[in-house]
This record gives structure tokens, sequence and C-alpha cells, in this order.
């Protein structure tokens, strides 16, 4: 069953510093997603992509944060200068049509991002 | 900004027994809503939908229940099975303007034998 991919499994990394979420998704899926969790807390919607554009994105997803996709598989989420406060499970998620016409989000199984 | 409640954070629930799950939305722009099951150190995995037109939708041992004029739905999972102890969250969808998933807290379900 195919099935979205994250790379690497927990990052740690200093404050300030830049770090690459990578993704792959599901081959034929057009919609890409990243979503977050911080620790006892809910997952929490952060960008959506499509047709090589943002489509949509929250209010977390400030000028730190930007997502690429630089070839034809992979889908990577980029914080500029890291913070303390982006300690959190980052979750990449894509879907073969629109959410809300049918298409449900498949996730991957999460990035565990330590800043320290 | 809880636009997705799920005031329930845990539920432990006999093997074979019915386990309920509630969720409560406060944005009526919602229109689909759907349920996920999570494991520790895995993502969401898709359980199952339902668009606002309807008030029930079933698959296998899991249904789900929408009421529109309470702004509340439900997954019920029967029977239940150790297997399907987990974290479920609630999400909801506006599909007229957005394709991002808004999340409830989540609610621990622990199956016991």
């Amino acid at each position: 069953e195919p099935e979205v991919t994250q790379t690497p499994s927990h990052q740690v990394t200093q404050m300030g510093q830049e770090v690459i979420l990578r993704c792959v998704p599901i081959s034929n899926h057009l919609y890409f997603y990243w979503y977050r969790q911080i620790l006892g807390q809910k997952v929490e919607f952060l960008v959506s992509f499509y047709n090589n554009e943002i489509s949509e994105k929250s209010e977390i997803f400030d000028d730190q944060f930007s997502v690429e996709r630089p070839d034809g598989s992979n889908f990577t989420l980029k914080i500029r200068s890291t913070k303390l406060e982006d300690s959190a499970m980052y979750f990449c998620a894509s879907s073969d049509i629109r959410q809300g016409d049918g298409g449900e989000q498949f996730f991957g199984p999460g990035t565990r991002l330590t800043v320290l | 900004d809880q636009q997705v409640k799920q005031n329930s954070p845990s539920l432990s629930v006999q093997e074979g027994r019915i386990s309920i799950l509630n969720c409560d939305y406060t944005n009526s722009m919602f229109d689909y809503f759907l349920w996920y099951k999570k494991y520790p150190a895995e993502g969401p995995t898709f359980l199952i939908s339902i668009s606002s037109i309807k008030d029930k939708n079933e698959d296998g041992r899991f249904t789900v229940f929408l009421n529109k004029s309470a702004k509340h739905l439900s997954l019920h999972i029967v029977p239940s099975q150790p297997g399907d102890s987990a974290v479920y969250f609630c999400a909801a969808l506006n599909t007229g303007t957005a394709s991002k998933l808004t999340f409830g807290t989540g609610t621990r379900l622990q199956v016991t034998l």
C-alpha cells in the first residue's frame, strides 16, 4: 500500500539554525500539506501546496517557514532560524483530490524536531 | 481558537463493548468531518468521514453520526477490540474555501480485555 514517508524521524538542532524536513508524498497525489503537533497539544495546520504554489497557510507559517517541491517526488519544509517553540512533531500529508471532494489526507509518520 | 473540541481526554472500554467518542464544533461553515486514529510514533490514519448532507456514515465496525443542529458528531466502534487502543482525533473542514483540516485535541481510547 502506498504511503507518505518522512525523513529524518528525529532532528535535533540548535536555536537559530536552519532545518529542512523532507517528505515523499504518495506518487499520484497532487495536494500536499504540512501540519505540526506540539507535545500535548492538537495537530495544527501549517500550509497546503498545489500546482507548485502555496494554496493556503496558517498564522503559524510566517516568513521563517518555506515549502518547496524541488523535484517530482520530494516536498520539503524549511525553517530558516529555529526557535525553541518550533519544537514539535511535524507531519506531512498528501491527497489525490482536494480534501472535501472525497479525498482523504494521508499522513506520514512525522519528524520530531527538537530545538535546543 | 477551539473550533473543534473533544472534551474527553480519555476513555476506557471493555473488549466487545461499544466505544463512543464525541466531538463538538463551533464553526458553522464546517461541512465535512473526519475521524483519524493515531498510534504513538505514527502519523494520523484516516478512519471515516461524513459530509454535512448526511447524518450517518458506516464502515464496518465504525459509524460516525452527525447532528448539525447541535454541532456535534460522534464515532461509534462496535465491537471494540484491543487493537483499537489509540488516540482518536476529530477533524473538520470547510470545503468551500479551505483545504486545511482543523483538529480536535484527541481522545485516548483504551480497550481492556
